[in-house]
């Protein structure tokens, strides 16, 4: 079976300062790992996904997240916020081995950043 | 724009009605899916559809019945529904469906059943 936590309802963080979105995952191999956002009232839109290579992906906006295998982690980071980052983030994890083209994802996580 | 594009944007519908959502993508996409957003729960998988064969159901309802006449449409056909089918109908598309390729959401359809 395959998971996805995100641990945090809500973060809050000013304009201008660092921001991270945590995700930790479960599966039983090597993940696929992806980060969406969603604003209000539309459709989730890709950010950036992890499949394999470079532990750190780059992805749209400026945002960023890192791979970390021993801990089954992949947070998302921007280094210096944006009033218009305020929105819904949703992490999700497929496990290619298991046959299934489910998309697991996390609850989400509401993004304030406050001027 | 995503690509993929969902009609009505808005639907409230009574419970003895009978209405259809309806998705489409003209991105080149093979699998095509469903997923109900309720507030403060996870997406949840409905159907999905590759190469206009469904080959996932999760345990949905049967007044829940889709329809994917060719690669680039879906529908979902909805009948007698319930007060607590209320949420945010999307769609999304993705190259294939067993691959590591992203999907593209359309932007939702909410659904008010009253």
């Amino acid at each position: 079976a395959q998971s996805v936590a995100q641990p945090e309802d809500q973060v809050n963080v000013a304009e201008g300062n660092p921001l991270t979105v945590k995700c930790t995952y479960s599966v039983s191999g090597n993940p696929y790992l992806f980060w969406y956002v969603q604003y209000p009232n539309r459709g989730l839109q890709f950010l950036l996904k992890y499949i394999t290579g470079d532990n750190l992906v780059k992805g749209s906006y400026g945002f960023e997240a890192e791979f970390n295998k021993s801990q089954t982690s992949f947070h998302l980071k921007k280094p210096s916020a944006l009033v218009s980052d305020s929105a819904l983030y949703f992490c999700a994890v497929r496990d290619p081995l298991s046959g299934y083209s489910t998309l697991t994802f996390g609850k989400g996580t509401m993004l304030l950043v406050s001027p | 724009e995503t690509g993929v594009t969902q009609t009505p944007r808005h639907l409230v519908m009574g419970m003895t009605n009978k209405k259809s959502l309806k998705c489409e993508q003209h991105l080149g996409h093979n699998a095509m899916y469903w997923y109900k957003q309720s507030a403060k729960k996870p997406l949840e998988l409905m159907f999905v559809y590759s190469l206009e064969e469904r080959v996932e159901n999760n345990s949905v309802p049967s007044r829940f019945s889709p329809e994917c006449p060719n690669s680039s449409h879906l529908f979902l056909h909805l009948h007698t529904l319930q007060p607590e089918d209320s949420a945010l109908y999307l769609c999304a598309s993705s190259q294939d469906r067993l691959g590591n390729t992203e999907a593209f959401f359309g932007q939702g359809t909410r659904l008010t059943v009253v």
